[in-house]
């Protein structure tokens, strides 16, 4: 059980330039979350996604893009790298059904993007 | 709309000190889900505790435990007799209760170095 994995670890990109941000879990989650953090902040929610097939934006969305074509795998796409965009990218998942209490979220350990 | 913050940006303290990381939060919902992570050198997240917000009962778990007061709204966490390797930046998180209300509002975290 590796819970979330995220890839790469760590990417250079120039400006313009377009990337996938790989995420999946193995825990069986319904619930995917993409968050940025940028330096001596929080993390701010990008994306979410209810079930494979559902997404929603979160506070940050602009300038990015997801897909959740399976349970397992959520990908963040970035179309046009921005300077902006230098940050810290956590994906996370955790498991809700109507009328339970909420789940923990469970964090990948990050992917580290730097534009130039 | 949802806020959480926490006031000490950075603490040093002793080792062997005890110590208490502040969280104060905002929320109109009248239930809700709070959570402290660990985020330590090495970058990833640690899930630390969850509660929700009809249990006002402390909570010890080790060294670790968590004060949990809704008439002043805040959550806060004190390590006791603290160690080297609880130098890391914390963060206190809050959720709306509810299906489909899992996105986690961030505090800007506080870093703890706890010197030897």
């Amino acid at each position: 059980n590796a819970g979330v994995t995220q890839t790469p670890k760590f990417r250079i990109l120039k400006i313009g330039q377009s990337m996938t941000l790989q995420c999946t879990q193995d825990m069986n989650h319904n619930y995917m979350y993409w968050y940025r953090q940028d330096p001596g902040m929080g993390l701010k929610l990008i994306y979410y996604s209810v079930g494979a097939g559902i997404t929603d934006k979160g506070e940050v969305p602009n300038g990015y893009n997801v897909s959740r074509s399976t349970t397992e795998d959520f990908p963040l796409r970035l179309e046009l790298a921005a300077p902006s965009q230098t940050s810290v990218y956590f994906c996370a998942s955790s498991y809700s059904i109507r009328g339970r209490e909420q789940e923990t979220q469970y964090f990948g350990p990050g992917t580290r993007l730097l534009v130039l | 709309a949802q806020k959480v913050t926490q006031a000490q940006t950075e603490i040093s303290v002793v080792e062997k000190e005890d110590v208490t990381l502040d969280c104060v939060y905002e929320t109109r919902d009248t239930t809700y889900y709070l959570f402290w992570y660990k985020q330590p050198p090495s970058g990833e997240l640690v899930f630390l505790i969850r509660r929700n917000s009809f249990d006002e009962q402390n909570e010890i778990s080790g060294r670790y435990s968590w004060n949990f007061q809704k008439s002043t709204s805040s959550f806060n966490f004190t390590i006791t007799a603290s160690q080297v390797v609880d130098s890391a930046v914390y963060f206190c998180a809050l959720s709306e209760a509810g299906f489909g209300n899992e996105k986690l509002t961030f505090g800007t975290g506080t870093r703890l170095t706890i010197i030897p």
